[in-house]
């Protein structure tokens, strides 16, 4: 039962260009969701976040957006630069019985192209 | 200064040995968590404790245990290692208050088991 899901395993866009990352899930009861980003060989760092109680959040490059009726979230990076390339994770927290954990989507992998 | 670390890096050992993977954070965090990325790249959680306490335990073969001398580590033991625990392990740790839920990743162990 794979309650985050990220259908599009990889991505590649042009430097300077728009990427976009989807994010589906099917709990409405989360309240928050993150996105973290994975490069080799490393731990996942946080990027961004929104409550389910707003529909946009922006951080320099990076916007993320929440359509609660389509339980969909995109992260937006713009423009995007060759150090972008990574795995990024999409998660959700909260529901019932809220016990801090993250649920995680697969990953996309992203390839930001000079 | 690394917040989040573990050790060992890498681990190749043989089905039916038993292991430690130990986890140090320095962020003064209250709550720590196991992760397992698999190899389809999901990453989920096993355990979680706040203050020494355990709070999560998500349906793991009891051949895994952890234990949390003090809130700043959390090891992870593994008795009798099959095949299938070959795997990513990531600990994080967060300070759970209200709002977002932001985890902290250590830099993962890569095991193997032969």
């Amino acid at each position: 039962d794979q309650q985050v899901k990220q259908n599009s395993p990889s991505l590649s866009v042009q430097e300077g260009r728009i990427s976009i990352l989807n994010c589906d899930y099917t709990n409405s009861m989360f309240d928050y969701f993150l996105w973290y980003k994975k490069y080799p060989a490393e731990g996942p760092t946080f990027l961004i976040s929104i409550s389910s109680i707003k529909d946009k959040n922006e951080d320099g490059r990076f916007t993320v957006f929440l359509n609660k009726s389509a339980k969909h979230l995109s992260l937006h990076i713009v423009p995007s630069q060759p150090g972008d390339s990574a795995v990024y994770f999409c998660a959700a927290s909260g529901g019932s019985g809220n016990t801090g954990k993250l649920i995680f989507g697969q990953g996309t992998t992203l390839q930001v192209k000079p | 200064d690394t917040a989040v670390s573990q050790t060992p890096k890498y681990l190749v050992t043989q089905m039916g040995n038993d292991k430690s993977i130990k986890c140090e954070q320095n962020l003064g965090h209250d709550t720590m968590y196991w992760y397992k990325q698999d190899s389809k790249k999901f990453l989920k959680i096993m355990f979680s404790y706040n203050n020494k306490e355990l709070i999560i335990n998500e349906t793991v073969p009891n051949r895994f245990s952890p234990k949390s001398p003090d809130k700043a580590h959390l090891n992870l033991h593994i008795n009798s290692l099959e095949l299938g625990d070959s795997a990513v392990y990531f600990c994080a740790s967060s300070q759970p208050g209200t709002g977002v839920n932001e985890q902290f990743f250590g830099p993962g162990t890569r095991l193997t088991v032969l």
